[in-house]
């Protein structure tokens, strides 16, 4: 199984800033990643496919990269409404495995 | 518009038994895989289960493999959980989710969820 390790578990950001979250895969994913956006109470939003690709309707300010096992969500200027739990996933292999979230609060 | 729509959660006592159905519309269903993901309360996402388009390949968690048993009816559009042996570790909010053609397995589209006690 493929473990994900998403760092750091609570990051700490003023609106309007710029913000980078990781995700390191235990072994190659090549560049089968995809990150997600979850709010309370909410089902997870697709952000990011094939590690750098923008889902349909997510705005230009969030960004993937990375390959291999090196992977980073950068938020370029935050909004109010950025603010929430930011999951990793790999569909590489099987197992389908997700990091353990990064909650991305205001400070 | 893609509409997912998860039905047949509740409270179920340890060592029991429940069927998830996920009514799917909006696309072509038999066209794509389909997948269960779950999320225990408070807890992060943990993928489950996975049916191939046909329904001929699938795929499970560890943790649920020989207890949960995963179908679809292309003809109904709908996909279900079947859910056998249930401990309290099961408990959690069960989403249907799928992905796209260029992209089967990140998950584009997901239901409201439906939520799963086990409990005495």
């Amino acid at each position: 199984e493929i473990v994900m390790t998403q760092s750091p578990d609570t990051l700490s950001v003023s609106p309007g800033e710029r913000t980078t979250l990781s995700c390191r895969a235990s072994q190659t994913v090549t560049s089968n990643l995809a990150w997600y956006q979850q709010k309370p109470g909410q089902a997870p939003r697709l952000l990011i496919y094939g590690a750098s690709t923008r889902a349909t309707g997510i705005p230009s300010r969030f960004s993937g990269s990375g390959s291999v096992t090196e992977f980073t969500l950068t938020i370029s200027s935050l909004q109010s409404e950025d603010f929430a739990l930011y999951y990793c996933q790999q569909y590489n292999s099987w197992p389908i495995t997700f990091g353990q979230g990064t909650r991305l609060e205001i400070k | 518009e893609v509409q997912l729509l998860e039905s047949g959660g509740g409270l179920i006592q340890p060592g029991g038994s429940l069927r998830l159905s996920c009514a799917a519309s909006g696309f072509t269903f038999s066209s794509l895989a389909m997948n269960w993901v779950r999320q225990a309360p408070g807890k992060g996402l943990e993928w489950v289960s996975t049916i191939r388009d046909s329904g001929t390949r699938t795929y499970y968690a560890d943790s649920v493999k020989g207890r949960f048993t995963v179908s679809r009816d292309n003809s109904k559009n709908t996909l279900f959980l079947q859910m056998n042996s249930l401990r309290a570790e099961d408990t959690a909010v069960y989403f249907c989710a799928k992905g796209d053609t260029d992209s089967w397995y990140a998950f584009r589209d997901w239901g409201r969820g439906t939520l799963v006690t086990v409990s005495s």
